[in-house]
């Protein structure tokens, strides 16, 4: 059982370029989210997506794009690379009722 | 809104010592509480969970008790061990079950 698979595991962008972050989970869960983790900032909820077909806008959503095709990917695109984005990028899902989120182990983006 | 409050960090402990790290929430009708670790260079890991009042989750020698009448979501653990080194998160899931909340983390680091 993998859980969650985020790829890949470290990235260094220029800025100006794009790329996306990829997130796979095998646990049927509905519910899947973007994190970024910058330090002394805590955890910021970037998207999230309650099903298939369905995203919303979390705390910091502006240059970042989701979209949920299928239950178990989740992907999470940078339209335009900043060095503002350079962060540790955590992807999670969720089943539900009062289940936790199971968090992907990251990816740490640099962005130069 | 649905919120959480962690105890500020850093905290220093001697090995064997006694640990409690506050955690406080204000919640709308009955979320479900968790406890998250995350170690260095790692993602958060899921360490206890309560999903009603009163419930105590524990793991790993590490317990909290869901205290609705105080809105507390304290852990403990007896006997601090360097292994125990860490990040702790303490989050809610609200009652909806379409958010997580999380606390700004606490950083623990045990000296043998």
């Amino acid at each position: 059982n993998a859980g969650v698979t985020q790829t890949p595991k470290f990235q260094v962008l220029k800025t100006g370029q794009s790329m996306t972050l990829q997130c796979a989970q095998d646990m049927n869960h509905e519910y899947m989210s973007w994190y970024r983790q910058d330090p002394g900032m805590g955890l910021r909820l970037i998207h999230y997506s309650v099903g298939a077909g369905i995203t919303d806008q979390g705390e910091v959503p502006n240059g970042y794009n989701v979209s949920r095709s299928t239950t178990e990917d989740f992907p999470l695109r940078l339209l335009s690379a900043a060095p503002s984005q350079t962060s540790v990028y955590f992807c999670a899902s969720a089943g539900g009722g009062g289940s936790p989120l199971h968090f992907g182990n990251g990816t740490r983006l640099t962005v130069t | 809104g649905n919120s959480v409050t962690q105890m500020e960090g850093p905290v220093t402990l001697s090995e064997e010592a006694f640990l409690t790290i506050n955690c406080t929430y204000t919640a709308t009708g009955y979320p479900s509480l968790f406890w998250y670790v995350q170690y260095p260079g790692e993602g958060l890991q899921l360490l206890l969970k309560a999903t009603k009042a009163d419930d105590k989750g524990s793991n790993k020698g590490f317990e909290a008790t869901y205290r609705k009448e105080t809105t507390s979501f304290h852990l403990e653990k007896g006997s601090v061990q360097v292994s125990d080194s860490a990040v702790y998160f303490c989050a809610l899931r609200g009652y909806t079950g379409n958010q997580f909340y999380f606390g700004t983390g606490t950083s623990l680091t045990v000296i043998p």
